[in-house]
């Protein structure tokens, strides 16, 4: 089965902690996606990457980091820089030249506290 | 500048009457536009896309939509409701400028009443 796995499904962490979303496709893309989302605002876009060992800011990169090691990997860390991190995070990935069919992850929900 | 606007934060509908989720966005280009549904604590799911060719078009579920220049609009409808239809409904454009940029709606809540 082919697909988008995001791990946990919830976390919850102590202000002033790092912490790191994982996100893995076996869809073999090329493009991947981190998405922030928060009540009655939509998709913001965190970073993309378009291909191994590259990838961009999006929309809201302040306070996040991200790595593309392997073409089936975009992990992202929420750092303690981050001022407001509790939000639901999805993960999405596509072919890099059909960005519109984005194939997303189920979520992960993280709550600092 | 690029934008989407969904009309209506929350639609309430009862089974068996038709869906109409509303959205206009504006773009300098001539953009692509996007509805994906999400259900309750779920990733997004795509539902339609229109990328210039026919102006009305079909999705899964049932669901269609019609992109209208002249409005700039691209309003999502359904015939007949389903209790399975009760999910948040994102408009998504992308403007042909180049580069991964996706704009999101602030997404519609759909009830369907029984």
């Amino acid at each position: 089965d082919g697909g988008i796995t995001q791990s946990p499904k919830y976390l919850f962490r102590k202000e002033g902690q790092n912490v790191t979303l994982s996100c893995e496709q076996n869809l073999n893309h090329d493009a991947m996606y981190w998405y922030r989302q928060d009540p009655g605002q939509g998709l913001r876009l965190i970073y993309y990457s378009q291909i191994v060992n590259d990838f961009q800011k999006g929309d809201i990169a302040e306070g996040y980091s991200v790595s593309r090691e392997k073409k089936e990997s975009f992990p992202l860390t929420v750092t303690s820089a981050q001022k407001n991190p509790t939000a639901f995070y999805l993960c999405a990935s596509s072919t890099r030249d059909r960005i519109y069919e984005q194939y997303f992850g189920p979520g992960t929900r993280l709550t600092v506290t | 500048a690029q934008s989407v606007t969904q009309l209506d934060s929350h639609v309430s509908v009862s089974e068996g009457t038709p869906v109409l989720l509303r959205c206009n966005y504006s773009s300098s280009y001539s953009p692509s536009l996007f509805w994906y549904v999400q259900h309750p604590n779920k990733g997004l799911q795509l539902l339609l896309k229109y990328t210039s060719a026919a102006t009305l078009v079909k999705g899964i579920n049932g669901f269609e939509a019609e992109f209208k220049k002249s409005e700039t609009s691209f309003h999502l409808t359904k015939p007949s409701a389903h209790m399975s239809d009760a999910a948040e409904y994102f408009c998504v454009v992308i403007p042909h400028t180049g580069g991964f940029k996706t704009i999101f709606g602030a997404g519609t809540r759909l009830f369907v009443k029984a």
